[in-house]
């Protein structure tokens, strides 16, 4: 079964780059088997999907995110990375790495238990 | 953007009880492209139902999905008390490529 484990600063100052990285451990990125996304949480809050990578490097962004967002993935340490840029107080939220299935792009089956970024001066 | 909207907003119901859940597309939602997902407090959301009516190995039979188009219900028929949290639905397909409706918060009465 599929582990996921976000990790990453839980306080970026504002207008810097949030940085957080995925590990995934009882599967192998580049198996092709998954897609793999990032998903966010603002405190009290719904969720809000960021955007989605496979293992060859094709990525989707959620378009309200596109121009700051850059999703990336590293099959040799088995974990992909979110980089958000020029982050303001509405950056503040839960971070979750979850993962699609290629056979089943249409929904989230793993996902990580999450990590709070605070985005404050 | 297809905007999905769940209500009620706030379900107050006593364990035991039956709770039914909505969740209206703005579009047409193919049915294998919606998604029930059940976030506890302080918890990752999980995934109970998907294609709107297939529940995921492990979820309880109580909890079932239905609906097309743009109507579709997420029904729990006996409410136990580990069941009260936010509940969300999720469509597949329009950009951006996922949206989640807003929650609905189940509470125990």
């Amino acid at each position: 079964q599929l582990q996921l484990q976000e990790s990453g600063p839980g306080l970026v100052k504002p207008s810097e780059t949030l940085s957080l990285t995925c590990s995934v451990s009882g599967g192998s990125l580049s198996s092709g088997n998954h897609y793999w996304a990032w998903v966010r949480q603002p405190p009290g809050k719904g969720l809000e999907w960021i955007g989605n990578i496979y293992y060859d490097g094709s990525i989707y962004y959620n378009p309200s995110l596109k121009s700051r967002v850059t999703i990336s993935v590293d099959t040799s340490r088995n974990q992909f990375s979110l980089k958000l840029r020029s982050v303001t107080a509405a950056d503040t939220a839960d971070y979750y790495c979850a993962n699609s299935r290629v056979t089943a792009i249409w929904y989230f089956d793993y996902w990580g238990q999450g990590t709070r970024v605070a985005v404050s001066s | 953007e297809i905007v999905l909207t769940q209500s009620p907003g706030t379900l107050s119901l006593s364990p035991g009880e039956r709770a039914t859940l909505s969740c209206r597309a703005s579009q047409s939602v193919s049915s294998s492209y919606l998604a029930w997902y059940q976030q506890r407090p302080g918890k990752a959301p999980r995934l109970l139902i998907y294609g709107a009516s297939n529940r995921v190995t492990g979820i309880p039979d109580r909890f079932s999905g239905s609906g097309s188009g743009t109507d579709f219900t997420l029904t729990i028929s006996r409410l136990e008390p580990e069941d009260f949290a936010v509940y969300y639905c999720q469509q597949y397909g329009s950009s951006p490529l996922y949206t989640f409706g807003q929650g609905t918060k189940l509470e125990i009465k």
